[in-house]
């Protein structure tokens, strides 16, 4: 079965550009998770979405940092007016729905910005 | 607030040799403790899960350590292989595995052969 796929995988974008990123987590999984992973700072929780219920946003680091996540499935993260310190790799995860069960990482996007 | 931290930064092993990765937490809320194993280009893939309720996991070469009372928990693998060289992340979450996971910074593991 196909898992957790994001897109693009790399992106390269000049600054004060807006970038959005793609991840279509694995079919009938209904948490997904959006996480950044800078050089030497591991991975940083962003945002969790879970169902129908209001989505966790507390981990975006600035009100430029949104996403959204549409019909239950696809989700999109958007950073606006992008600054070189957003330099990093973006990853999604999503897991089904109840404990015990693991979070499925994709292989991330990875943004440049210069 | 680093509320997961992760010892060595990197370790290097001989081939059919023990590696051994150390995390310590201050969240006492923590109930979940996976370890990730992630390969250059690659997203992390799930390694190994403890939960608090017992001291020790083993899968395969694979086993997981916790202790409680310490808040430490630790990764060790046996007999390890050039195969295993990657960077290794341990990580915690309060309310289980469905939930928004707080990471150590990651050690980059070389298996020399």
């Amino acid at each position: 079965g196909a898992g957790v796929s994001q897109s693009p995988s790399n992106k390269v974008t000049e600054k004060g550009k807006d970038v959005e990123l793609r991840c279509d987590p694995i079919s009938g999984h209904t948490a997904l998770y959006w996480y950044r992973q800078s050089l030497g700072q591991g991975l940083e929780f962003l945002i969790y979405f879970q169902g129908n219920s209001a989505p966790d946003k507390s981990g975006l680091p600035s009100d430029r940092f949104s996403a959204e996540r549409t019909g239950g499935s696809v989700s999109t993260l958007t950073i606006q007016r992008t600054q070189q310190e957003d330099s990093a790799v973006y990853l999604c995860a999503s897991s089904p729905d109840g404990l015990g069960q693991p979070q499925h990482f994709g292989d991330g996007t990875r943004l440049s910005i210069l | 607030q680093q509320q997961v931290k992760q010892s060595p930064q990197s370790l290097i092993v001989q081939k059919g040799g023990i590696s051994i990765i150390n995390c310590a937490y201050e969240n006492t809320a923590f109930d979940y403790f996976p370890w990730y194993q992630q390969f250059p280009g690659k997203g992390p893939a799930l390694l190994i899960a403890i939960r608090p309720d017992v001291s020790e996991k083993k899968e395969g070469r694979f086993t997981i350590s916790f202790n409680k009372s310490a808040k430490q928990f630790s990764l060790h693998i046996m007999d390890s292989q050039p195969g295993d060289s990657a960077t290794y992340f341990c990580a915690a979450s309060v309310g289980g595995s469905n939930y928004k996971l707080t990471f150590g910074k990651g050690t980059l593991l070389t298996v020399n052969p």
